[in-house]
């Protein structure tokens, strides 16, 4: 079946750096891929999503890029902020029917100052 | 757009007691998902509806769980008899079916469940 792998956290940055979350996904199909945050104690907001192969979904500084090839979306980001500590949840839609989205575990990034 | 909107937000409970959780998704959203989220974890799906028809439930939606969307708004999951392995967050979703909203997900802040 459908799934995602993503790396495992917890990942520790300094502020200004370079930042690179892996996921690769098995999927069926074509997929949508998406990208979610969940800040503390907030819910999940969409942060990002590419919806074919060579897409390139951005936002906040953040993007990733759909690679059919590699089967990866992996998410990042050239310059880190304290305000971008959360948990990141790589995703895919499957799109055949309903479209639920399944989810990798998470990667929780701290980011200090 | 008011986003979508779950109550309780939280919810103490002691085994054995029946509770129940209510999801308002985004008005003009034809499909509703729920999905469970425990610690350290990303969301696994529960069931999805698409208006008042509930089209597909996962093997982790035991027949103690039972969900409903009466009117084809919004919609309710219950949890009969609780264990204490229910203690998670319960999280809904909707969806619209139209345009670039087909496969974006929008999703609520959730109820955080601890059975006792």
């Amino acid at each position: 079946g459908n799934s995602v792998t993503q790396m495992e956290g917890p990942v520790t940055l300094s502020e200004e750096a370079f930042l690179t979350i892996n996921c690769t996904y098995t999927a069926t199909g074509y997929p949508s891929l998406f990208w979610y945050v969940q800040y503390p104690g907030e819910g999940l907001q969409l942060l990002l999503k590419a919806t074919k192969a060579d897409d390139k979904g951005s936002n906040k500084g953040f993007e990733a890029t759909y690679r059919k090839e590699t089967t990866s979306f992996h998410l990042e980001k050239g310059s880190v902020q304290v305000s971008d500590s959360a948990v990141y949840f790589c995703a895919l839609s499957d799109n055949t029917g309903g479209f639920k989205t399944i989810f990798g575990a998470g990667t929780r990034l701290f980011v200090k100052a | 757009d008011t986003g979508v909107s779950q109550d309780p937000r939280h919810k103490i409970t002691k085994r054995g007691q029946n509770v129940t959780f209510r999801c308002d998704p985004i008005s003009e959203h034809n499909r509703l998902y729920w999905y469970r989220q425990t610690l350290g974890q990303g969301p696994e799906f529960l069931t999805y509806f698409q208006n008042e028809a509930q089209l597909e439930k996962s093997r982790l939606l035991s027949d103690r769980f039972s969900a409903e969307r009466p009117k084809g708004s919004f919609s309710t999951l219950e949890i009969q008899r609780t264990e204490q392995g229910d203690s998670a967050m319960y999280l809904c979703a909707s969806q619209g079916t139209w345009g670039g909203q087909q496969e974006t997900q929008y999703f609520g802040p959730g109820t955080r469940l601890l059975v006792l």
